[in-house]
């Protein structure tokens, strides 16, 4: 059964520093990866979609990349600010189904 | 504004009662979700909708009903079956359910505490 792994599972960082946030699946038989964020008590918003046939998405100061070799995906921000805190999820597409990871919870410091 | 609702914010209900939560959507989406989120968890499918009058079970189908009569709504029912049901309920919806239209849309959630 796929799963999925974000680490780390917190990350506190000083505004400005550029940082990594990992997703990995047991079953690199991913088709399409969504990366999303999520504020406390509310819902999702997407923030990238790689599809089957890419292997980066950027915007703004996001970039997401999707190594299907190795079944792993990262998101990468660029000169993080206050307002980059939040809980950053992945979900891969198996089967037509979204698998989730637990997410990541990021607070920026000022 | 195009986008998915969710109602109501909050809800609170006794043990034993059903309980159903509005999921409505104006994207001409062709499929609707609903998913359960737990703290420290991913993600729970509950059930899904590919097309008007017709859905799926998810992973934790078991004490939750649906129904899909418009393809604009989709209302998650809560029964009393379901063992633990207090979390944060999700509504999402895509264009479709295959390949390249699979991004999700998400409304803003439903906080359930039963009691």
């Amino acid at each position: 059964k796929q799963e999925v792994t974000q680490i780390p599972a917190a990350l506190s960082v000083p505004e400005g520093e550029n940082l990594v946030l990992n997703c990995s699946f047991t079953d690199s038989a991913i088709y399409n990866l969504q990366w999303f964020r999520q504020d406390p008590g509310k819902g999702l918003t997407s923030l990238l979609l790689i599809q089957s046939s890419q292997r980066e998405q950027t915007s703004g100061r996001l970039n997401a990349s999707l190594d299907k070799s190795s079944g792993r995906s990262t998101l990468y921000i660029a000169a993080s600010q206050p307002g980059d805190s939040a809980t950053y999820l992945c979900a891969g597409d198996s089967n037509y189904q979204l698998i989730w990871g637990a997410g990541t919870k990021l607070i920026i410091k000022p | 504004d195009g986008g998915i609702t969710q109602s109501p914010k909050y809800l609170f209900r006794k043990e034993g009662q059903n309980v159903t939560l509005s999921c409505e959507q104006n994207l001409n989406h062709d499929a609707m979700y609903w998913y359960r989120q737990d703290p420290g968890q991913g993600l729970r499918l509950i059930y899904y909708s590919q097309i008007v009058n017709d859905f799926q079970k998810g992973d934790i189908a078991e004490g939750y009903s649906v129904s899909r009569e418009k393809k604009e709504s989709f209302p998650l029912t809560v029964t009393s079956a379901q063992k633990n049901p207090t979390a944060f309920y999700l509504c999402a919806s895509s264009r479709d359910s295959s390949g390249s239209s699979y991004e999700q849309y998400f409304g803003p959630g439903t906080r359930l505490t039963v009691t």
